[in-house]
């Protein structure tokens, strides 16, 4: 069966601090793969999606950026983190085309002070 | 423009009672796929469902069940007799090939008490 992880869980980081959240996922080949952000009491915004190792998709302009180095791991990042950044970031697969259901990972929350 | 609208933002019912979360759609693409989510406070999405768009039957899981009506844009969600374990946020979502992507509403806050 399909499992994905994400790391760490819970981040606090101070603003101007570069960030790395990791999510990678097992049991599948060539997966869809997303980032959202969830603000507080807020639905999911899609902040990227990839298709493919080192293909990146950007849906929002941002200081965050997305990585796709291995098939099944994708790599969010910034180089120096805003108060704005703060949410819960997770990370989702799915299998080819956009209409198939999407399967989400435990979630990072993040905090930038 | 994709639209998803979740116009309950909170509902407390008694364990034991049924319970109806709305969802209004829009968009005028004839092929699309509508979604309901789970968000336990845990935090993670959990899947329940996908319809498309050509297939109005309603559907039925356990206590759940799904009444999809293309003539109103609706994709209701009822939970019959609610338990403390179903307390949640719940978001409906669509995807059609316009968008290239999952419009998510607002969710409703689903609270069941003892």
């Amino acid at each position: 069966s399909q499992t994905i992880h994400q790391w760490p869980a819970t981040l606090v980081q101070p603003v101007g601090s570069p960030l790395s959240l990791e999510c990678t996922v097992e049991g599948t080949s060539n997966p869809n793969l997303y980032w959202y952000r969830q603000a507080a009491g807020r639905g999911l915004q899609l902040l990227f999606y990839s298709v493919g190792i080192g293909q990146i998709s950007s849906e929002v302009p941002q200081n965050l950026s997305a990585s796709r180095p291995q098939d099944r791991q994708f790599i969010l990042s910034s180089k120096k983190l805003l108060l704005s950044d703060s949410g819960f970031y997770l990370c989702a697969w799915s299998g080819d085309g956009g209409y198939n259901e999407q399967f989400f990972g435990p979630g990072t929350r993040l905090t930038v002070l | 423009a994709q639209k998803v609208t979740q116009a309950q933002t909170e509902i407390s019912v008694v364990e034991k009672e049924d319970v109806t979360l709305d969802c209004v759609y829009e968009t005028r693409d004839t092929t699309y796929y509508l979604f309901w989510y789970k968000q336990p406070p845990s935090g993670e999405l959990v899947f329940l469902i996908r319809r498309n768009s050509f297939d109005e039957q309603n559907e039925i899981s356990g206590r759940y069940s799904w009444n999809f009506q293309k003539s109103t844009s609706s994709f209701n969600f009822t939970i019959t007799a609610s338990q403390v374990v179903d307390s949640a946020v719940y978001f409906c979502v669509l995807y059609t090939g316009t968008a290239s992507k999952l419009t998510f509403g607002t969710g409703t806050r689903l609270q069941v008490m003892l």
